[in-house]
């Protein structure tokens, strides 16, 4: 079955730090792979789209990696900030066409 | 650009009873929209698909009889709650695509409390 994968663990890291989230997937050939935001009681914000003939893509602090042999991506946020605590989502196109999405990471950034 | 708000925001309501939840977007045309629920920390399940002008498309286990999906016109979709269940109690977002690019923009959410 296909499935996506992120740590279910809140990662905690202190301001000015690099907070790195990872994704992993199964059974998923995908021609791209996106990222959101989630705050509490929101809708999902679409941060980054990578296509799979890039290696890795920037906007501002935010940088994502994609591995299709690994069948990984990772997220950074470089230089955090408490506006950045969030739940991060990882999401896929699947076969059909649908967006699927990873249960989300939250990131906690203390002062 | 690409602004999608729901209303109401939030709603509480009697067991027995329907709920209408309005998704437009704002700045673009939706030629897609879609309808999700999401449970207190997990993943958004998509729920159904519509497209403007045509009926829509239920995911797996989702009731279309129960979850009336309306996509009358490029900016406006509406999902109603029909003979709510405190089961039924979620967090319901919608988003929407313009067909031409592969990202969804999202609404701010529902929540929805049956009682």
């Amino acid at each position: 079955s296909q499935k996506i994968e992120q740590n279910s663990e809140a990662l905690n890291i202190q301001e000015g730090k690099t907070a790195t989230l990872t994704c992993n997937y199964t059974n998923y050939s995908p021609a791209y792979l996106q990222w959101y935001r989630q705050d509490p009681g929101r809708g999902p914000v679409f941060l980054l789209l990578i296509r799979e003939n890039e290696k890795e893509k920037r906007k501002e602090r935010l940088k994502v990696t994609f591995d299709t042999t690994l069948k990984q991506s990772l997220f950074h946020i470089t230089a955090s900030q408490p506006a950045d605590s969030a739940t991060y989502l990882c999401a896929l196109t699947d076969s059909w066409g649908k967006l699927q999405f990873g249960a989300g990471t939250q990131v906690v950034v203390t002062p | 650009g690409a602004v999608v708000s729901q209303h109401p925001s939030w709603v509480i309501c009697k067991s027995g009873t329907s709920v209408k939840i309005e998704c437009r977007s704002l700045d673009f045309q939706a030629t897609t929209m879609f309808w999700y629920r999401q449970f207190p920390k997990q993943s958004l399940m998509l729920m159904a698909t519509s497209n403007e002008g045509s009926k829509a498309t239920y995911e797996q286990g989702v009731e279309k009889d129960k979850f009336l999906i309306n996509h009358a016109s490029l900016t406006l979709s509406t999902l109603t709650v029909t003979s709510a269940h405190p089961e039924d109690s979620s967090f319901y977002i919608c988003s929407a695509s313009s067909g031409r690019e592969e990202t969804q923009y999202f609404g701010p959410g529902t929540r929805l409390l049956v009682l």
